[in-house]
């Protein structure tokens, strides 16, 4: 079975620093791995995704997640924090057989002025 | 194009009773799937329709239910509500069915449910 671990529940950025969320994932077969977005009383939003080739994934909002099969990891970043960018963020994992989603608990971004 | 549309937004329902929730996915996808947040479990699968037939099934119990309709449109129930059944419900839908390669999930903004 596939899992998701997403370190730190919580982060706190000053804006115009560097967001760097990580996601560690186990699978059993070659995953697809995905990151979403909730703001307050909303849905999720997709971010980007990674599903073959390229390694590097370049996302909405100047977001960008690479995929390290070695190291198991999909970590998103964003070279600059903006005020909008304060949210809760999802790292999630999806096998071939079908539309589940794993999730990771989530870490919550706090961007300061 | 509208996107997934979940009714009703917010509820409130008391032990016992039962709830059902609706979903319609964005025009043209087959496969609709739900989950539900809540602060301690976080974000948990619950189950996923595709045509109209029921393929993934999450861990819980059988007061919760699903159906899919022949236009795609999905309903979930959950019968003999529980004080943690407080949560947020979240539908989401895809394009292909399962299998389909990398094909993008889109969820709905959810249902709140809140039971006393």
């Amino acid at each position: 079975a596939q899992s998701v671990t997403q370190l730190g529940s919580h982060v706190s950025v000053s804006e115009g620093a560097l967001v760097l969320l990580r996601c560690n994932y186990s699978s059993s077969v070659p995953p697809y791995l995905f990151w979403y977005v909730q703001y307050p009383n909303q849905g999720l939003q997709l971010l980007l995704k990674y599903t073959t080739g390229a390694t590097l994934v370049k996302g909405i909002n100047g977001f960008e997640a690479e995929f390290k099969k070695s190291e198991t990891s999909f970590h998103l970043t964003k070279p600059s924090a903006h005020m909008s960018d304060a949210a809760e963020y999802f790292c999630a994992v999806r096998v071939a057989a079908g539309n589940k989603l794993t999730f990771g608990g989530g870490t919550r971004v706090l961007v300061k002025p | 194009k509208a996107g997934v549309t979940q009714t009703p937004r917010y509820l409130i329902k008391t032990r016992g009773q039962q709830v059902t929730l609706s979903c319609s996915p964005i025009s043209g996808h087959r496969s609709v799937s739900w989950y539900q947040q809540t602060p301690g479990q976080g974000l948990q699968f619950l189950f996923e329709y595709f045509s109209e037939t029921q393929r993934n099934k999450g861990n819980f119990p059988g007061r919760f239910s699903g159906r899919q309709f022949s236009n795609s449109r999905s309903e979930m129930n959950v019968s003999t509500l529980e004080l943690g059944d407080s949560a947020l419900y979240l539908c989401a839908s895809s394009l292909a069915g399962p299998g389909g390669s990398g094909n993008t999930i889109y969820f709905g903004e959810g249902s709140w449910l809140t039971v006393v």
